[in-house]
């Protein structure tokens, strides 16, 4: 996978927006950028995923920068249960290789 | 449908005992994997199957061995549990042709070894 660099942790205040940033600048031809998080001892959830345009669906939007250096995953109206690790991956496009999770981003979303 | 489920939900073991661990999809999903938590660390890849009668290593293989009889079926074995194994193991499956494409997640088992 492409190296992805994420803060390790991050707070936001309940109601307002969770922007989680991930920079990716090795990425490269039509490798997608993926986003899953781990709420407390459950097992990973896939949130997102994009190539180059922007993208949203009904739990996060995805903004990709231009170069596609970098993306940001929005949670426009955080909740307490958006408590979570965030993980940005990025699968190698060639071959067929399994995808990689770093350690992430630990949201914690406070009243 | 229940997705993807995993049996048992928490084991404790005694060092040197073996024990199987099942993953069961309902989604006819062709690919599977088996990851392993530790705490404050990422998920790591220990085996996967791009289809039923196939099984390929991930990142950390040893000590552990798989099958997939059944394409909704992927078994992990501990021949000889040892403490390091101590950890939170994780199913997954997913649909698509790649292994990159999303991966739906079970709830989990917590293997404790002595």
């Amino acid at each position: 996978d492409a190296k992805t660099t994420q803060p390790p942790s991050m707070d936001c205040a309940e109601g307002r927006a969770a922007n989680l940033p991930c920079n990716h600048s090795t990425i490269s031809g039509n490798e997608y950028v993926y986003w899953y998080r781990q709420i407390h001892s459950q097992g990973p959830q896939y949130i997102i995923h994009g190539l180059k345009n922007n993208e949203t669906n009904e739990m996060a939007s995805l903004i990709i920068t231009e170069d596609r250096k970098s993306s940001t995953l929005i949670l426009p109206h955080a909740t307490l249960r958006d408590t979570a690790v965030y993980y940005c991956i990025v699968p190698r496009n060639s071959g067929n290789t399994p995808l990689v999770f770093g350690k992430g981003t630990r949201l914690s979303v406070i009243a | 449908n229940a997705g993807v489920t995993q049996t048992p939900k928490f084991r404790v073991l005694k060092t040197g005992q073996s024990m199987t661990l099942l993953c069961a999809q309902d989604m006819n999903h062709e690919y599977m994997y088996w990851y392993r938590q530790d705490p404050g660390m990422g998920l790591r890849l220990i085996h996967y199957s791009v289809g039923e009668g196939t099984t390929a290593k991930g990142e950390v293989p040893d000590g552990y061995n798989v099958s997939r009889l059944k394409k909704q079926n992927f078994l992990l074995g501990l021949e000889s549990a040892a403490p390091s194994q101590t950890s939170v193991y994780f199913c997954a499956s997913s649909y698509g042709q790649l292994l990159r494409e999303t991966q739906y997640f079970g709830p989990g088992t917590r293997l404790l070894v002595l």
